[in-house]
């Protein structure tokens, strides 16, 4: 199936830094999600987008909804070492309750000491 | 709230054996289920969408004789990987969603099922 263009693959950054990664389709999604998963466990949700140019928050987190509705980003704002992970977006034609979602490959996020 | 478990979490079985896996979503009922598998360092990949009490639906490429889902109630969907060979070895994780409105709705995932097939 169709996979997102997810990057970068992998950020090495200091305790501190912000971080940015984004996702991109050639295909239009009606709904974003961004995930982030620890090694042996299931993703877990951190911010869902609905509509087009929408810009959401959690925390340090925020996200955007991109107007051509063809791509996202999350950013992470003051890092800190619990942020560990791989962060996946994902992109589904409905309202993302209905339809399978299609992820991106995954940005492993590493901070260094 | 929005919880989902599996189990088993880990499961070895020998090559030729069918193992059952199940989702079960805790504190809500789930209008649709759905099934992932993830190879080692790689992206999730929808195997298959349930809804209950219906047949599932399963993604091109994917087996549904090799891969049964039985969908029983609006908390539980397994998943029984029949015949299990080696290449069947994966993490394979469940998802559920609910519909807060029309077209809108989130999936909450399980933490998973590390399945190896010796």
């Amino acid at each position: 199936g169709q996979q997102l263009n997810q990057s970068p693959q992998s950020m090495f950054i200091q305790e501190g830094e912000d971080v940015s990664m984004n996702c991109t389709s050639s295909s239009i999604f009606n709904t974003w999600l961004w995930y982030k998963q620890e090694p042996g466990e299931g993703p877990v949700l951190l911010i869902a987008l609905y509509k087009a140019g929408e810009l959401t928050s959690n925390g340090r987190l925020t996200a955007q909804f991109g107007i051509t509705r063809k791509d996202s980003f999350l950013n992470i704002s003051a890092s800190i070492p619990s942020d560990v992970g791989i962060y996946f977006c994902a992109g589904c034609y409905s309202g993302g309750g209905a339809d399978g979602l299609t992820f991106g490959k995954g940005t492993h996020l590493i901070i260094q000491p | 709230g929005a919880v989902v478990s599996q189990h088993p979490s880990r499961v070895i079985c020998k090559s030729g054996t069918s193992v059952k896996i199940e989702c079960r979503s805790l504190d809500f009922q789930a209008t649709t289920m759905f099934w992932y598998r993830q190879f080692p360092k790689k992206s999730l990949m929808l195997m298959a969408t349930s809804n209950e009490g219906s047949k599932a639906t399963y993604e091109q490429g994917v087996e549904k004789d090799k891969f049964l889902i039985n969908h029983a109630s609006l908390t539980l969907s397994t998943l029984t990987v029949t015949s299990a060979h080696p290449e069947d070895s994966s993490f394979y994780i469940c998802s559920a969603s609910f519909r807060r409105m029309a077209d809108i709705g989130e999936q909450y995932f399980g933490p998973g099922t590390r399945l190896t097939v010796t």
